[in-house]
């Protein structure tokens, strides 16, 4: 089974500054990969993903990712932080089974943006 | 654009209630599930639909029922509420593949309070 570890979870950054939010995840074959955002009261939005090609994935608002087969990595980066960014965001692996995927989350991280 | 609709937004039950969250989707998706978000839990799966016809227990399937009604709408069922219930319940709607890569496309949610 499949299973995903977000180690932080809270960072505060100021605005400005670069942001890296990590996650480790298990899984016996070539992954999925997602980031999805959540903003107070709302549902998940996905950030970017990863199934295949190349490893630094680029997604909306300016967040990236890097794949990292080695250390079990899909670690989200972003250049400079704005305030719109505070938010949740979560990790997530999907397995394929026959037509659909199977999703699971880690915990999370919060993101707390000081000016 | 619709997307995936939740109803209702806000419960409060009493310990043994029962009540139905309903979930439609006017996206065409094979797959629909129904998640849990707990404070640092993040999100778990309770059952999910691969396709119309079929659904599956997950993570956390104990107290509850779904029912894949068709192919737009997929509910879940409290039989009698417990206070271990309180949570935010999230349905979420998938492709197929090969044309999609995972992606679940997430409703606002439905915040439930067992009292």
């Amino acid at each position: 089974a499949q299973s995903v570890t977000q180690p932080d979870i809270h960072i505060t950054v100021s605005e400005g500054a670069s942001l890296e939010l990590r996650c480790n995840y298990s899984y016996g074959a070539t992954p999925y990969l997602f980031w999805y955002v959540q903003s107070p009261g709302q549902g998940l939005q996905l950030l970017l993903k990863y199934f295949s090609g190349d490893t630094l994935v680029q997604g909306i608002k300016g967040f990236e990712a890097e794949f990292k087969r080695s250390q079990s990595s899909f670690n989200l980066r972003k250049p400079s932080v704005h305030w719109s960014d505070a938010a949740e965001y979560f990790c997530a692996v999907g397995a394929s089974s026959g037509g659909y995927q199977k999703v699971t989350f880690g915990t999370g991280t919060k993101l707390q943006v000081i000016p | 654009n619709a997307g995936v609709t939740q109803t209702p937004k806000f419960q409060v039950l009493k310990t043994g209630q029962s009540m139905t969250l309903q979930c439609a989707q006017d996206m065409n998706h094979n797959s629909m599930y129904w998640y849990r978000q707990d404070p640092g839990m993040g999100l778990r799966l309770i059952y999910y639909s691969a396709s119309e016809g079929t659904t599956d227990k997950g993570e956390v399937p104990n107290g509850y029922n779904v029912s894949r009604l068709n192919k737009r709408e997929f509910s879940l069922r409290l039989e009698s509420a417990a206070p271990s219930q309180t949570s935010v319940y999230f349905c979420a709607s998938q492709g197929a593949a090969p044309t999609n890569t995972g992606e679940l496309f997430f409703g606002e949610g439905s915040r439930l309070t067992v009292l």
